[in-house]
């Protein structure tokens, strides 16, 4: 398996902008997170689904974040409009229920966004 | 998401020597895992730990869930250039939802 693909690997926008950064989780995985990393703040979880529906959004900081699970395949992660706070890297993960070890859910390499 | 104080923040290490880490909350988990991050990658998982007082190794990885629930140790003996990177402590209690600390950078020298 190819993993966890997120795109792109790079981004910058300018303020004010609509972002989309995209994921496609392992194939056969049925739990999908979001988490944003800055030097701040560390890892911090925005969202995570369960066979495509949101279970806890808890984590997404306001209205400008939002995310998608259309299908088993994909997910996005959208702000509208991006602010210069949102700088950060994003990562996507995904596990499989009842798997060993399926906290140790499997990480994509993560999009590096940059709003100026 | 709970609160993870992990140290120390950074260190230097020898190549060859041992190396300790530890890992504290303020609340009750019952999973504790480690992380490695390396530059420009997602973190990876080195250690899962599901039951109190549970030491688990992963060659010469050895991981530690405390008697509390409360904190977590990893340690890396035998040093080696590769080990450098950003360890991280995570801890979950009945759900999904993994609370980070805010890592350990090693470096090592040669």
């Amino acid at each position: 398996d190819a993993g966890v693909i997120q795109s792109p690997r790079h981004e910058v926008t300018e303020m004010g902008q609509e972002v989309t950064l995209r994921c496609k989780p392992i194939s056969g995985h049925d739990y999908l997170f979001w988490y944003r990393q800055t030097m701040m703040r560390g890892l911090e979880l925005l969202i995570y689904f369960n066979n495509n529906v949101p279970i806890d959004d808890s984590g997404m900081p306001e209205d400008r974040f939002s995310a998608k699970m259309p299908n088993a395949s994909f997910s996005t992660l959208k702000i509208q409009p991006s602010e210069p706070r949102d700088s950060a890297v994003y990562f996507c993960a995904s596990t499989l229920e009842g798997f060993d070890n399926n906290y140790g859910y499997t990480f994509g390499s993560g999009t590096r966004l940059t709003v100026v | 998401g709970q609160q993870l104080n992990q140290s120390p923040q950074s260190m230097f290490i020898q190549e060859g020597e041992d190396v300790s880490m530890n890992c504290t909350s303020s609340s009750i988990f019952n999973t504790w895992l480690w992380y490695k991050q390396d530059p420009g990658e997602g973190p990876v998982l080195l250690i899962a730990l599901y039951k109190a007082g549970e030491l688990t190794s992963n060659g010469r990885l050895t991981a530690q869930f405390g008697i509390t629930r409360k904190d977590s140790f990893l340690n890396i003996s035998a040093s080696i250039p590769s080990d450098v990177g950003i360890y991280f402590c995570a801890g979950a209690f009945n759900d999904y939802k993994l609370s980070f600390g805010a890592g350990t950078t090693v470096t090592v020298r040669a």
